[in-house]
């Protein structure tokens, strides 16, 4: 079975500051994707990376996907009360059928 | 609105009940797949169907079982219901089945309560 592990578990920050979201795992993904999901509602789509080493930035954040495509990481600057929700990284399974594995989650609550 | 439509949004039922969500996928979406999210279990894939087919199977208990119409519309059956399965019970589709990156669109979610 493939885990995700993500740290920290919780996170809660002021306006302002920066934080850093991981995504970890011992096995290797084809492509790994970014959920946020607010309360009530369902995972939305952040971003999918693909390539070993891949940066992407979507305004204030920032994803990359590790060089051995087994792990991942989201930055936020200056992190503001609208980014408050569970952040859920997802990998795709490099053999076989190739089902979303979704990771454990970091619930971030943003202060004003 | 994600596209992804699912119902009930809430369902508080007894135990040993039976019940069904269902769920119409984004239009143009082939794939349907179903999770269930608890707060100690996180996101737990159930079962994917592609174009009426099951497709995979996850961590679905044999009280439970799916599936998907002509429409490409699904439903998820629970039954014998018990206390732990209450959860959020989410709903996903997307264009392809298996061998394309794309994401999943996912719905609202249905809310059990097993009382």
């Amino acid at each position: 079975t493939q885990l995700l592990e993500q740290s920290p578990q919780f996170l809660s920050i002021q306006e302002g500051e920066n934080l850093t979201v991981y995504c970890n795992s011992s096995s290797v993904f084809s492509s790994l994707q970014w959920y946020r999901q607010e309360p009530g509602e369902g995972p939305v789509l952040l971003v999918t990376v693909v390539t070993g080493g891949e940066v992407k930035k979507l305004k204030r954040l920032t994803f990359q996907f590790g060089d051995a495509r087994k792990d991942s990481s989201l930055h936020i600057t200056a992190a503001q009360p609208g980014d408050t929700g569970l952040y859920l990284c997802a990998g795709r399974s490099n053999t076989g059928f190739q089902k979303l594995v979704f990771g454990t989650g970091t619930r971030l609550l943003v202060s004003p | 609105d994600s596209g992804v439509t699912q119902t009930p949004k809430h369902l508080i039922t007894a135990t040993g009940q039976r019940v069904t969500l269902r769920c119409s996928p984004r239009s143009g979406d082939l794939s349907v797949y179903w999770y269930q999210q608890s707060l100690d279990q996180g996101l737990q894939f159930l079962i994917q169907y592609y174009n009426g087919e099951e497709r995979a199977k996850g961590n679905i208990l044999e009280r439970f079982s799916a599936q998907q119409f002509p429409d490409l519309h699904s439903e998820l059956n629970l039954s014998s219901l018990e206390l732990g399965d209450s959860a959020l019970y989410f709903c996903a589709s997307s264009v392809g089945g298996y061998d394309s990156p794309v994401g999943y669109t996912f719905g609202s979610g249905t809310r059990l309560t097993v009382v």
